[in-house]
């Protein structure tokens, strides 16, 4: 079982461009949160995806969106990015409403 | 509006030394709380969920109690590669989860 994957691992950007971000779910899973977290705070809900739906959002502009697909997997887009934005994103997978599994998360930098 | 807060903010001990994190929270109704570890740079791994007050979870040198306002984490005997951030989360029955900012946990040989 490969757990949640993340991809990229690693990734820098300018201010004012575009974002897209990966997640593949633990096998079996069908619920998909995203998270943002600055250097040392907790992570802070983003929104979570549910049968290609999203189902809750945190106190995040409409910069963030997401998708969600048929086989679970999901993206994270940001645009107009700030450098503020500049972040560690962990998409974590559950079952329902289960206890979820982080990935290894994805180190955003924004120059 | 719901809360969680991590004490202390840092714990330094010495390999061997015992000691427990404080997890309180201010919530409208807690349906769960988790437990994770997190290393720099990695995402965070979970280690327990508790449901109820008087609940106790087990795994090897970690203990996590819950009472009606806080949860701990006990750690007995630590050893170096102990040494993360440990997470509380808790979830209030809807679809977020609400973390505290973390303990950072660093055990000295």
């Amino acid at each position: 079982d490969a757990g949640v994957t993340q991809s990229p691992t690693h990734l820098i950007k300018t201010r004012g461009q575009q974002v897209t971000l990966r997640c593949s779910p633990k096998s079996g899973h069908d619920t998909v949160s995203w998270y943002q977290q600055a250097l040392g705070q907790g992570p802070q809900f983003i929104f979570q995806y549910y049968e290609e739906e999203e189902r809750q959002r945190g106190n995040f502009p409409d910069r963030f969106s997401g998708h969600q697909f048929p086989n679970y997997s999901s993206e994270l887009n940001v645009n107009a990015l700030l450098l503020g934005d500049s972040a560690l994103y962990l998409c974590a997978s559950s079952l329902t409403r289960a206890e979820a599994f982080f990935g290894q998360g994805t180190r955003l930098t924004v120059v | 509006e719901d809360q969680v807060t991590q004490s202390p903010e840092a714990l330094r001990l010495q390999e061997g030394e015992s000691s427990s994190l404080n997890c309180s929270y201010t919530v409208s109704g807690l349906r769960g709380l988790f437990w994770y570890r997190q290393d720099p740079g990695k995402g965070p791994e979970f280690l327990f969920t508790l449901y109820s007050a008087g609940e106790e979870k087990e795994k090897e040198r970690l203990k996590a109690t819950l009472t009606k306002k806080e949860s701990f984490l006990h750690i007995t005997a630590p050893k170096p590669e102990d040494s993360a951030t440990y997470l509380c989360a808790v979830w209030t029955g809807g679809f977020k989860t609400i973390f505290g900012a973390g303990t950072r946990l660093f055990v000295k040989a």
